[in-house]
């Protein structure tokens, strides 16, 4: 059965620092999401990517997060100087046509520990 | 304001007893809604969806969920609770033809006592 997979699952790193989280979603899907889960608190979206572009972002996605596709499978986001608050479990997500049929599949998630 | 409530934060029910998990949302539309499930230390999987037509959806695992668009309630039910059913219960909303940017709830702790 397809899936998405994420690495790494566990990532710590220092205040400041820049991370970047990796995913590759299900070979024919078109939509990729980011989520976050901080420790204790609901599910939030922070970004959909269509197109090679962003195509929502929320408004915790600011000017630290970033997000590429650099090839046909990889779909990464970066976050370039962490905080403590980005300590949190990042689940990345695809679909294969969102406006009609918007089934998103996850990954297992990367929990980013910021020291 | 789009939001999801699940006013049970944890709930307990025995091995063999029936459960059914509350969702309430607040959406301009009837929207899309899931249900996703997340055990301890795996991802979020989706155990069944509404989209239109019948309002009593089946999913994986022998559980079910009742559209009911007068209360703008999803709720989850499952006959009889088996021990591996305990996770954390998602329920999830998004709007039509809205790019597919779920709105989650605040999630529903179950524990199965033997």
């Amino acid at each position: 059965e397809p899936e998405v997979t994420q690495t790494p699952s566990h990532q710590v790193t220092q205040m400041g620092q820049e991370v970047i989280l990796r995913c590759v979603p299900i070979s024919n899907h078109l939509y990729f999401y980011w989520y976050r889960q901080i420790l204790g608190q609901k599910v939030e979206f922070l970004v959909s990517f269509y197109n090679n572009e962003i195509s929502e972002k929320s408004e915790i996605f600011d000017d630290q997060f970033s997000v590429e596709r650099p090839d046909g499978s990889n779909f990464t986001l970066k976050i370039r100087s962490t905080k403590l608050e980005d300590s949190a479990m990042y689940f990345c997500a695809s679909t294969l046509t969102a406006p009609q049929v918007p089934e998103a599949f996850f990954g297992q998630g990367t929990r980013l520990t910021v020291v | 304001a789009q939001s999801v409530t699940q006013p049970d934060i944890h709930i307990t029910v025995s091995e063999g007893a029936s459960l059914e998990l509350r969702c309430n949302y607040s959406y301009g539309a009837t929207p899309y809604l899931f249900w996703y499930v997340q055990s301890p230390g795996q991802g979020l999987q989706l155990l069944l969806k509404y989209f239109s037509g019948d309002t009593l959806v089946q999913g994986i695992k022998g559980f079910e969920a009742e559209f009911k668009r007068s209360q703008s309630s999803f709720n989850l039910r499952k006959p009889s609770v088996h021990w591996s059913d305990a996770a954390e219960y998602f329920c999830a909303v998004c709007g039509r033809n809205q790019g597919g940017k779920l709105i989650f709830g605040q999630g529903t702790e179950l524990s199965v006592k033997p």
